[in-house]
């Protein structure tokens, strides 16, 4: 356990409707990054937080993507009208800036499966 | 374009040691990190080298030379605990987002 939750472990959904995941990272980390993973490939990077702001977004990231860290603390991400090629994992993980290294901490991952 | 390169699969036996090589093409670099990922399992952390050398800890050691992309992480006295996927990752920027090889998939055999 790397201290980073994410809620929920699972998701199965129909394609067009919408899911919305969380994460909570360790407390005082001001860094947070979404990635997601599919089979057989490395963690691709979505976006990225410090504290409250979003500062940075995929160009892979489609408008249907959206996400938040309202109090700079827990984050979530929304998928709205889900398609199948959104079914992957995703890996919420945070770290803290202005520290030696970059090691990031990460979320047992929601493994989302769009029908 | 950003990329990086790692060999697909490597098998060892146990107590030896493996060297997982990577290269990388990035517009931006910080450092390289290694991360190791068990079935269904989240990736966890295992080093990361900024400045050319060796770093070791414990069994693993992570190397890095910047002038020639590249990097490597070597395992040695293998245990089958160690039978996992490696990933090696860059940082490019100050966001520290990092930007993930397609992985390494180690077996370890009795």
């Amino acid at each position: 356990d790397t201290g980073v939750s994410q809620d929920p472990r699972h998701k199965i959904t129909k394609r067009g409707q919408n899911v919305t995941f969380r994460c909570d990272p360790i407390s005082e980390h001001n860094r947070l990054y979404w990635y997601r993973q599919t089979l057989g490939q490395g963690p691709e990077f979505l976006t990225y937080f410090q504290n409250e702001a979003q500062l940075e977004k995929s160009r892979l990231l489609s408008d249907r993507f959206s996400a938040e860290r309202p109090k700079g603390s827990f984050s979530t991400l929304e998928i709205q009208r889900t398609e199948q090629g959104d079914s992957a994992m995703y890996l919420c993980a945070s770290s803290r800036s202005n520290v030696q290294g970059n090691e990031q901490f990460f979320g047992p991952g929601t493994r989302l499966t769009v029908l | 374009g950003q990329s990086l390169e790692q060999p697909s699969e490597v098998t060892a036996v146990e107590g030896a040691i493996v060297q997982i090589n990577c290269t990388y093409q990035t517009s931006g670099f910080y450092g390289l990190s290694w991360y190791q990922q068990h079935d269904g399992g989240a990736p966890t952390f295992l080093s990361y080298n900024a400045l050319d050398g060796l770093e070791e800890t414990g069994r693993f050691s992570s190397f890095l030379s910047r002038s020639d992309s590249y990097g490597y992480l070597l395992l040695q006295e293998l245990q089958m605990k160690d039978s996992a996927s490696y990933f090696c990752a860059v940082d490019g920027s100050n966001t520290g987002k990092l930007i993930f090889g397609q992985g390494t998939t180690l077996q370890v055999k009795p």
